[in-house]
């Protein structure tokens, strides 16, 4: 079983849709959790830090299910700038550097008009 | 822009040569990781450096090696290339300690013939 797993789309959605990306991973002793997003050809940029209270940021709301070891991002009201590749990405280690990502294989979005 | 810069942004090496990469970590950042993202695929963690010190190394073999300066720059070595080390190397910069983002560089495009 791949550490981290995540849905392998891709998905292609309207303007103006809500999308929702899950992961799962196997190592339970998994403290921290994130979403980034990577652009096509360029490097992965932090989308955001998800906690076990669920966490919201404008249109994306990261949930994380520990006792599930599962992790969700939702876009509400999609946009064409949301065309991206979405990582599930969890550090094994609890707090410290953010080294040593464990990440997804990804799945990528595309937004259509 | 994130402040890490890698050099150089593209390299083609033939079979069995050896490559150096390098990174400039963000001003204030002590530990830098380096990754390697085959197409396709999300970034597997290839080693971490801190205190010129490698702290953790995913799996990959020795002829994959590192280096860490005083100024936090690092470098990443891969001696006898293989087909299979073409892949986009990307090196991520973070403060230990603390669990702040990791700021990735815009990686170096290696291509092995």
């Amino acid at each position: 079983r791949k550490e981290v797993e995540q849905d392998p789309g891709p998905f292609n959605v309207p303007e103006g849709a809500t999308v929702a990306f899950n992961c799962t991973y196997s190592n339970s002793a998994s403290q921290s959790f994130f979403w980034y997003r990577q652009d096509c050809r360029k490097e992965p940029k932090l989308l955001m830090s998800v906690y076990s209270s669920g966490n919201e940021d404008g249109r994306f709301t990261a949930q994380l299910n520990r006792a599930s070891q599962y992790i969700s991002l939702l876009i509400r009201d999609s946009k064409l700038s949301d065309s991206a590749t979405y990582l599930c990405v969890v550090n094994p280690y609890y707090g410290g550097s953010q080294g040593n990502l464990i990440f997804g294989k990804g799945t990528k979005l595309s937004v259509k008009p | 822009e994130t402040g890490v810069t890698q050099s150089p942004t593209h390299l083609i090496k033939t079979r069995g040569q050896q490559v150096t990469l390098r990174c400039s970590s963000q001003s204030g950042h002590n530990t830098v990781s380096w990754y390697q993202q085959a197409l396709g695929q999300g970034p597997q963690f290839i080693f971490q450096y801190y205190r010129e010190e490698e702290n953790g190394r995913g799996n990959f073999p020795p002829r994959f090696s590192g280096l860490q300066f005083p100024n936090y720059s690092s470098e990443l070595n891969v001696n006898a290339l293989e087909l299979d080390d073409s892949a986009l190397y990307l090196c991520a910069s973070s403060l230990w300690g603390v669990g702040t983002e990791a700021f990735f560089g815009q990686g170096t495009r290696l291509t092995v013939v």
